[in-house]
């Protein structure tokens, strides 16, 4: 079993609209999550950060962990084109963090 | 600028021929670690390290090696490179309180074992 799972996508969503990205995650021990985008060819970048159970609002990016059900998401308000990346759920436990393959999403103009 | 930088970005290499990737962070983080990217496998943990002079495998350690001599600098080395060492490497770096503030990652360095 993975240690985090992802839906490849891709997700295609029109601009303006909210985007929903997934990530399920095996340990109960998982300590802290973490979204990250990676555009074609670049590295990735940490969007938002999040350990405890409930919503974290940052900017059109709102993170949501519901640790009883082992389930993190990210949700892209106003979707815009520059949004176009993939992005990458990673936990931490102990000394070591996991990431998740990765959910291509397309902002269409 | 903060930022951590790898060397090189791009690497093309002969099976057998020992070669090293180094990486360096300017942010005095504690925590470092060596990432291979391939597709459909995600980004998998090669190596990492706490702290000068202490390092830990991760999930895919075989075929490299690390050092931590200091706190900057964390290079990858390949002994003896093989096909199937090609991939897409990222080095990143945190601090030890990593929940709070997640990694910085490198540009990557592509690299192709022939």
């Amino acid at each position: 079993q993975k240690e985090v799972e992802q839906n490849s996508g891709p997700l295609s969503v029109p601009e303006g609209a909210i985007a929903s990205l997934n990530c399920t995650y095996s340990d109960r021990g998982s300590q802290s999550f973490f979204w990250y985008r990676q555009y074609s060819g670049k590295s990735p970048e940490l969007i938002m950060s999040i350990y405890s159970n409930g919503d974290k609002e940052d900017g059109r990016f709102t993170a949501q962990l519901n640790k009883a059900s082992q389930y993190v998401s990210l949700l892209i308000r106003d979707s815009q084109p520059s949004d176009s990346a993939t992005y990458l759920c990673a936990v931490n436990r102990g000394n070591q963090f996991y990431f998740g393959t990765g959910t291509s999403l397309t902002v269409i103009p | 600028e903060a930022q951590v930088t790898q060397n090189p970005r791009y690497l093309i290499t002969v099976t057998g021929k020992k070669l090293t990737v180094t990486c360096s962070q300017n942010m005095n983080h504690e925590y470092m670690s060596w990432y291979r990217q391939d597709p459909g496998l995600g980004l998998r943990q090669i190596y990492y390290s706490m702290n000068v002079e202490v390092t830990d495998k991760g999930d895919v350690p075989e075929g490299y090696k690390v050092s931590r001599k200091e706190k900057r600098n964390f290079p990858l080395i390949l002994e003896s490179p093989s096909p199937n060492q090609t991939s897409l490497y990222f080095c990143a770096s945190s601090f030890r309180d990593r929940a709070a503030y997640g990694y910085t990652f490198g540009s990557g360095t592509r690299l192709t074992v022939v």
